[in-house]
């Protein structure tokens, strides 16, 4: 079946110029979660959405970081005026659910997005 | 608050012999652990997750991990290596319970595989 997946795969934008990143979880998957994995590193957290509610966006770097699910399935990321330290790999990860029984705690990755920033 | 350390930034293996990458974790509540696979240009794999049940944890493609409470270890196992397996592997923990289940990543281990 289809897994989660995200567009564009590369995104190169040039500083201050404003960008957008979609994701497709999985058909029926209730929870969407985005992370940014710098060059490096490991995956961090940014924000969370059960359907249509954003109940976290604790790891949201600035308030040029946006992000939106409204109809409950597709989400898109925005960066505005985008900075080079946003260069990474935007990953995002959906599930069945987050609460309540081990077996929903599986998240599904996407392949992500790369932005560069120039 | 909840954190893991992943004790080797590379770890080069032969093919055939084990592979051991190694995890400690920290957690204020009973955690869930897991164990991700990242492959070039593709998505993250989870390889396997302990949820408070068998300390002993089987997943994918041979991979074994075991959780061991007194040592705040999750290390990851196999018998022997493949070419295939090369790739990068995070650790990653959650508080366990109900609630939501933020994933916090360790900074990886690269596993290398020569012939």
């Amino acid at each position: 079946g289809a897994g989660v997946s995200q567009s564009p795969r590369y995104k190169v934008a040039k500083r201050g110029q404003d960008v957008a990143l979609r994701c497709d979880p999985i058909s029926g998957h209730v929870s969407l979660f985005w992370y940014q994995q710098a060059l490096g590193q490991g995956p961090e957290f940014l924000t969370y959405f059960q359907n249509e509610a954003q109940l976290d966006k604790s790891g949201l770097p600035s308030d040029r970081f946006f992000a939106e699910r409204p109809e409950g399935s597709v989400s898109t990321l925005k960066i505005q005026r985008t900075q080079q330290e946003d260069s990474a790999v935007y990953l995002c990860a959906s599930s069945k659910r987050t609460s309540g029984g081990k077996s929903s705690y599986e998240q599904y990755f996407g392949p992500g997005t790369r932005l560069t920033v120039t | 608050a909840q954190s893991v350390t992943q004790l080797d930034s590379h770890v080069s293996v032969s093919e055939g012999t084990p592979v051991l990458l190694r995890c400690n974790y920290s957690s204020s509540y009973s955690p869930s652990l897991f164990w991700y696979v990242q492959h070039p240009n593709k998505g993250l794999q989870l390889l396997l997750k302990y949820t408070s049940a068998a300390t002993l944890v089987k997943g994918i493609n041979g991979f074994e991990a075991e959780f061991k409470k007194s040592e705040t270890s999750f290390h990851l196992t196999k018998p022997s290596a493949h070419m295939s397996d090369a790739a990068e592997y995070f650790c990653v923990v959650t508080p366990g319970g109900t609630g939501f289940q933020k994933l916090v990543f360790g900074t990886g281990t690269r596993l290398l595989v020569s012939p």
